[in-house]
């Protein structure tokens, strides 16, 4: 079994500060990949980054980052200074290779002017 | 440009009627995935399909069906509406590469169904 843990619920920031968003999952596959989605108030699911289980490197897009790290098994996500537009709720997935998808439960970012 | 698209968006019905939620992809993806949110809970999987005539069912199937006719359309029907399938149902879709390679899932809108 495949399980997924955001165990923050909700984060609330002031505009500019940093915030990072952990993941944690469990699986027994060697072969597995890790997605993050951002679903704005406005309802619609966007996707952020898809990452697989033998590429380990960190990425950074514009202010988003990710650190990957197989030994302690996260996936953390960062929105280096984060604005207003970055208020949302966001998802971790894992996924083994069988094209579905299991998701954490979502932390709801709230970035304050 | 291609896209995922789901009708209604919002539905309100009663307990025991049948609904069908659509969902119409225009990428040509083999495979379409039926998800339903709910608070507290992230996204849990309903249904999927890997191609033309293929369904299988996920982790909270019970009470909904669906059939894949063609390539484009999925959708998923509520065959007796329950209170406790109030929720927001989103429809994804992906290529479907070979060898079972996860790839890149993108959803759409989502429909909000209230059943009273």
């Amino acid at each position: 079994a495949q399980k997924v843990t955001q165990a923050q619920t909700e984060i609330s920031v002031v505009e500019k500060e940093d915030v990072t968003l952990d993941c944690v999952y469990e699986t027994r596959d060697t072969t597995y990949y890790l997605f993050w989605y951002k679903q704005p108030p406005s309802g619609e699911l966007v996707f952020l980054i898809r990452r697989n289980s033998f590429d380990e490197q960190n990425e950074i897009s514009g202010r988003y980052s990710w650190n990957f790290q197989k030994s302690t098994s996260s996936f953390n996500f960062t929105i280096t200074a984060s604005q207003v537009v970055d208020s949302a709720v966001y998802f971790c997935a894992l996924s083994r290779n069988d094209y579905k998808l299991s998701f954490g439960a979502g932390t709801t970012v709230t970035v304050r002017a | 440009d291609a896209e995922i698209t789901q009708s209604p968006r919002h539905k309100i019905t009663e307990t025991g009627r049948q609904v069908t939620l659509a969902c119409h992809q225009t990428w040509n993806h083999n495979n379409m995935f039926w998800y339903r949110q709910d608070l507290g809970h992230g996204l849990r999987l309903i249904h999927y399909s890997y191609g033309v005539h293929d369904t299988n069912k996920g982790e909270v199937s019970d009470g909904y069906s669906v059939s894949r006719s063609n390539t484009e359309d999925l959708p998923l029907t509520l065959e007796s509406a329950a209170s406790s399938q109030t929720s927001v149902y989103f429809c994804a879709s992906s290529e479907g590469r070979a060898g079972g390679i996860t790839d890149t899932q993108y959803f759409g809108p989502g429909t909000r169904l209230t059943v009273l």
